[in-house]
């Protein structure tokens, strides 16, 4: 059965970064791009960018350009998401979602989900 | 950049009824790339219907969607009480945008 497994829950101090986990089975991480969502308290889904294993190309929403980095490690079939300069408002649910290597394919896969607390 | 918007924020049903709901997008979404989700409570959201009509696998077939170009709807044709829950639609094709999502609770 296909999983997305993701690292647990995190308390940040503000300015400080998170870097949450996303491990796959081989086939997805070959064949799929990973992509990253969060979902702040009592809010709606926010896709922040997206990584395509194979070729390790990344893509950002614009609000997160600068302060989210994806990666993967293709050893450890695992996606990282790490998010800097934390603020209050960056407290929120980090879900991976698995999707197409093209841009043409909703989010079939989701993994549990990640609580970040960020607070001094 | 595309917006989109869903009504109604809140929809109060009985188990049985059917549910309406609609999703619209300020532009032309291109080749009908509409998906519905459904979220639960504490859960991560599970795809229903991608394509704007095409039920994803394993998804009950009393879920249906609908729609083209800038309107689009997921019905439901009787509630059962699984169903209730937070509905998001979602337009991809070149970036992802998900939009604000309708709550589906029990009248």
């Amino acid at each position: 059965q296909v999983q997305l497994v993701q690292s647990g829950a995190e308390v940040k101090k503000p300015g400080s970064s998170v870097k949450v986990s996303c491990k796959a089975s081989g086939d997805t991480f070959s064949s799929y791009s990973i992509s990253w969502v969060r979902q702040a308290p009592g809010q709606g889904l926010e896709w922040m960018g997206r990584i395509i294993p194979i070729f390790g190309s990344a893509n950002y929403a614009q609000k997160f350009q600068g302060r989210v980095t994806i990666t993967a490690d293709e050893s450890t079939y695992t996606a990282y998401m790490e998010l800097t300069s934390l603020r209050s408002e960056d407290t929120a649910v980090y879900y991976c979602a698995r999707g197409r290597l093209g841009w043409d394919a909703a989010f079939d896969i989701w993994g549990q989900g990640t609580m970040v607390t960020v607070s001094s | 950049e595309i917006v989109l918007t869903q009504s109604p924020g809140t929809l109060s049903l009985s188990p049985g009824e059917r549910a309406t709901l609609s999703c619209r997008a300020s532009q032309s979404v291109s080749s009908s790339y509409l998906a519905w989700y459904q979220q639960k409570a504490g859960q991560a959201p599970r795809l229903l219907i991608y394509g704007a009509s095409r039920r994803a696998t394993g998804i009950p077939d009393r879920f249906s969607g609908s729609g083209s170009g800038t309107d689009f709807t997921l019905t439901i044709s009787r509630l059962e009480p699984e169903d209730f829950a937070v509905y998001y639609c979602q337009q991809y094709g070149s970036s992802y945008l998900f939009g604000p999502g309708t709550k589906v609770d029990i009248k």
